[in-house]
């Protein structure tokens, strides 16, 4: 089945700072890259999302990248706020054929905080 | 909309007991998973369904059972509760593959 392996589990920043954080994916046919934020004692939340057939996609601070021939994808935060502090999630899915149709895989996670 | 509702939100079990989750959605999602988050693991998939009477296992299955005779509703049952499956659950639906999901509120199981 799909592997997802997200990095660096602990990320530090100052305000103002760029954060980035890189997940790889094991299976070829995933084809949908979500990133989720997730506060404490909240429940995850989607921050933005990629699909295979786009290279990258903005929304303001936050950004993602997608090399499909690596089988890597990643997250980017500009000019931090201690408010982005949060567990950050990747995911991938696949979405079809094969006995994996329809099963969202997440990342460890990324403990990012971000100091005034 | 409610969204992705869950209950109950905090539950406490001893070994052995059973038990059934609830989650319902009212946004006509044909995807619904059953996440588990444990301290460092993150979220790891207990069960998914990609449709009414669909099911499938994810990577951690073993004690959990699910159905689907609805689109609304997914419940997760524990059949004989043990201390290893003291964690937060999560039910989260999606409206097709390639659309984010919803998370609901979780459920906070302590299995004593």
């Amino acid at each position: 089945g799909e592997n997802v392996e997200q990095h660096p589990s602990t990320l530090s920043v100052q305000e103002g700072d760029s954060a980035v954080i890189k997940c790889t994916y094991s299976d070829s046919a995933s084809n949908y890259f979500p990133w989720y934020k997730q506060e404490l004692g909240k429940r995850p939340q989607l921050i933005i999302d990629i699909r295979s057939n786009v290279g990258e996609k903005k929304d303001q601070r936050i950004a993602v990248t997608l090399n499909k021939t690596a089988k890597h994808f990643s997250l980017h935060i500009t000019e931090t706020q201690p408010e982005d502090s949060a567990v950050y999630f990747c995911a991938a899915s696949i979405n079809a054929g094969g006995t994996s149709y329809g099963k969202l895989t997440f990342g460890q996670g990324t403990i990012l905080t971000v100091h005034p | 909309n409610a969204g992705v509702t869950q209950t109950p939100k905090f539950q406490v079990l001893k070994t052995g007991q059973s038990m059934t989750l609830q989650c319902a959605q009212d946004m006509n999602h044909e995807y619904m998973s059953w996440y588990r988050q444990d301290p460092g693991m993150g979220l790891r998939l207990i069960h998914y369904s990609v449709g009414a009477g669909i099911t499938d296992q994810g990577e951690v299955p073993n004690g959990y059972n699910v159905s689907r005779s609805t689109t609304e509703d997914f419940p997760l049952r524990l059949l004989s509760a043990a201390p290893s499956q003291t964690s937060v659950y999560f039910c989260a639906s999606s409206l097709s593959f390639n659309y984010g999901y919803t998370f609901g509120s979780g459920t906070r199981l302590t299995v004593v």
